[in-house]
């Protein structure tokens, strides 16, 4: 079935390491996003990309940094991570003229 | 930017009873409403959306409304069943800036 596939599932580590999560998918949609979600805020857009050259940040892109490295592919990369990066962390796909967004199945990730 | 506000935050309801969540935006370009059903452990997908060209949408128990001039869009959730319980999602976009701002979401309960 065509999805959208994030990796790692769950990552636990420590203050000051880099990490990255990775996010491809086989819907066919040129559009994918990167969201985190915190309890009581809701789901905050990090980055999105309407193509593989098309990078643009969301509401709260400090602190992160994102690659498009094809139609399929896009990830998302924490340089330092911080404790205040703890949270679910959710890839969506859409396709351009249809604004309905296909999510993955989100990143769980622990800064300690 | 846009800003959803979404209410209540949670929301207990007997089994068989209605639930009615609330949101409202700011921009006033935005024509594109939809409404995220996320299951506890899941991700959120699409249950019902709406475009500025209408004023309601039904799809069997549930419906939306929207009101322009107020700026205000509500979820309608009729005969309840436990299969309900689930955090709810309200968004908005406009053609042309189209990603999509999310409301901090509900967490409704049914109560059995």
């Amino acid at each position: 079935d065509a999805d959208v596939t994030q990796t790692p599932r769950n990552r636990i580590t420590k203050t000051g390491k880099r990490i990255m999560l990775e996010c491809s998918q086989t819907k066919g949609h040129d559009r994918m996003y990167w969201y985190r979600q915190d309890p009581g805020l809701g789901l905050q857009l990090i980055y999105y990309s309407f193509d593989v050259k098309d990078i643009n940040k969301g509401e709260i892109s400090d602190g992160y940094s994102v690659s498009r490295q094809a139609q399929a592919k896009f990830s998302l990369s924490l340089e330092s991570a911080i404790p205040n990066q703890t949270a679910l962390y959710f890839c969506a796909t859409s396709s351009s003229g249809a604004n309905v967004l296909t999510f993955g199945a989100g990143s769980r990730l622990t800064v300690l | 930017g846009e800003n959803v506000e979404q209410h209540p935050s949670t929301l207990s309801v007997q089994e068989g009873d209605s639930a009615v969540i609330k949101c409202t935006y700011s921009d006033s370009a935005s024509n594109y409403f939809p409404w995220y059903k996320q299951e506890l452990g899941k991700r959120p997908q699409l249950i019902i959306d709406i475009r500025s060209n209408v004023g309601e949408k039904k799809d069997q128990r549930i419906a939306v409304t929207l009101n322009k001039t107020a700026k205000h869009f509500s979820l309608h959730i009729t005969e309840t069943q436990p299969e309900d319980s689930a955090v709810y999602f309200c968004a908005a976009s406009a053609t042309g800036n189209e990603k999509l701002t999310f409301g901090t979401g509900t967490r409704l309960t049914i109560i059995p």
